[in-house]
């Protein structure tokens, strides 16, 4: 049961340009949308997040954009690095039943330089 | 604080063999989570505990997959018998039970069954 879809699968993009990745939940209970960013060889590490009574939040080169009403949210770069390069995770929790937290299925970003 | 530690890193073994993964969460932290990696499904969660007592085991796939958390300082995932459909890198990670304490992975262990 996939209740949190993200996309692209995979994304090239040029050293400078803005990296977009998408998500999509179904499950109106989430109220916490984590980013985590992994480098190959190591666990996933938390980037940046935001809860669903915030339209947008940033930081550094990182923004999170949530739209409630379509249950959609997406990760921004910009200026996008080489140091990047890595996969990225939506994610989405809930209050009740423990904070279980699930996971969209990733994306892989290579930054060209 | 030397984050949530895995063992072993990698661990190669034969079909039929019964499997022992380890974690050390971070101290403090209430909640524990087993996630299994592999690039067909992704990151899926397999277990998690609260207060060392397993709430939702929904997401292991067989009886063959057993976890257990005896103090809040340890937890093993065991497979027996292991087989090579188990191959994937297996992540503990530990986290505060409040909404929007971040997930702390460990580096993962690395499973291949042959």
């Amino acid at each position: 049961q996939q209740q949190v879809k993200q996309s692209p699968q995979s994304l090239i993009v040029q050293k400078g340009g803005i990296s977009i990745i998408n998500c999509a939940y179904e499950n109106t209970a989430f109220d916490y949308f984590p980013w985590y960013q992994q480098f190959p060889g190591k666990g996933p590490a938390l980037l940046i997040a935001i809860r669903p009574d915030v339209s947008e939040k940033k930081e550094g080169r990182f923004t999170i954009s949530f739209n409630k009403s379509a249950k959609q949210f997406s990760l921004h770069i910009m200026d996008s690095q080489p140091g990047d390069s890595a996969t990225y995770f939506c994610a989405a929790s809930r209050n009740t039943g423990g904070f279980k937290t699930i996971f969209g299925a990733g994306t892989r970003l290579f930054v060209k330089a | 604080d030397a984050g949530v530690i895995q063992s072993p890193r990698h661990e190669v073994t034969e079909m039929g063999q019964e499997v022992t993964l380890r974690c050390k969460p971070i101290s403090g932290h209430n909640s524990l989570f087993w996630y299994r990696q592999t690039m067909m499904r992704g990151l899926e969660l397999l277990i998690y505990f609260n207060n060392n007592v397993p709430i939702d085991d929904s997401g292991m796939p067989e009886d063959r997959f057993s976890a257990k958390m005896p103090n809040a300082s340890f937890s093993t995932l065991k497979i027996q018998p292991s087989e090579p459909r188990d191959s994937a890198v297996y992540f503990c990670a530990s986290s505060f039970r409040v909404v929007g304490s971040p997930l702390h992975f460990g580096n993962g262990t690395r499973l291949t069954v042959t």
